[in-house]
């Protein structure tokens, strides 16, 4: 089985600041992963699939990159709309979703 | 618009079974894969199971293989999860889902809430 390691756990951020959240998948996905946010009490909501490739209608600010075992979810300017919990989720062997992060405010 | 709608989720004793529901709306639901994914009561995203468009393919984890089981009525546009031999850990948030691009999962039901207890 393919195991997803998420870090931070937890990341506490002012408005404005640039946030990374870092994905590490236990063998090689190619680009097979997405990023989900998801606030209490709702379900995930999709912001990047395939690694890199931004969903409709999500803010410009977030952006993803890498492939292999290495991910990254960027947010280039933290708006007070994105304090939320983030997955990744790889989709190379079945699915596994990372152990999430909590974007706190800071 | 997409909708997908779970039900179903009691409040059961261990070892007792449950069948939960997903109605789904929107869109051509016979094309689509589509997915189970649980969610603990604080805890993160776990997924559970997923079918092919044709019910031809199933998976699980390795946490509910061989107590459920995943199926599709594509003539009723419906999603189901029959779960037997519960254990307390079952307890959580089920959620059905529909695969996307990237077998990403875009659109989710609101969940429905299962309890395993005595």
């Amino acid at each position: 089985d393919i195991q997803m390691t998420q870090s931070p756990s937890t990341l506490s951020a002012s408005v404005g600041d640039r946030v990374t959240i870092t994905c590490r998948a236990s063998q090689s996905i190619s680009s097979w992963l997405a990023w989900y946010q998801q606030k209490p009490g709702k379900a995930p909501k999709l912001l990047i699939y395939k690694a890199s490739s931004l969903e409709s209608g999500v803010p410009s600010r977030f952006s993803g990159s890498g492939s292999g075992t290495e991910f990254t979810l960027t947010i280039s300017s933290l708006q007070p709309d994105d304090f939320a919990t983030y997955y990744c989720q790889q989709y190379n062997s079945l699915l596994t979703f990372g152990g999430g992060t909590k974007v706190e405010i800071k | 618009e997409v909708q997908l709608v779970e039900s179903g989720g009691v409040v059961v004793q261990p070892g007792g079974s449950l069948r939960l529901s997903c109605a789904a709306s929107g869109f051509t639901f016979d094309d689509y894969t589509m997915h189970w994914v649980r969610q603990a009561p604080g805890k993160g995203l776990e997924w559970v199971s997923l079918i092919s468009w044709d019910g031809g393919s199933t998976y699980y984890a390795d946490s509910v293989k061989g107590r459920f089981t995943i199926s599709r009525d594509n003539s009723k546009n419906s999603l189901y999860l029959q779960m037997n031999s519960l254990r307390t850990e079952d307890t959580a948030l089920y959620y059905c889902a529909k695969e996307d691009r990237g077998y990403s999962l875009k659109y989710w039901g609101q969940g429905t809430l299962v309890t395993v207890s005595s």
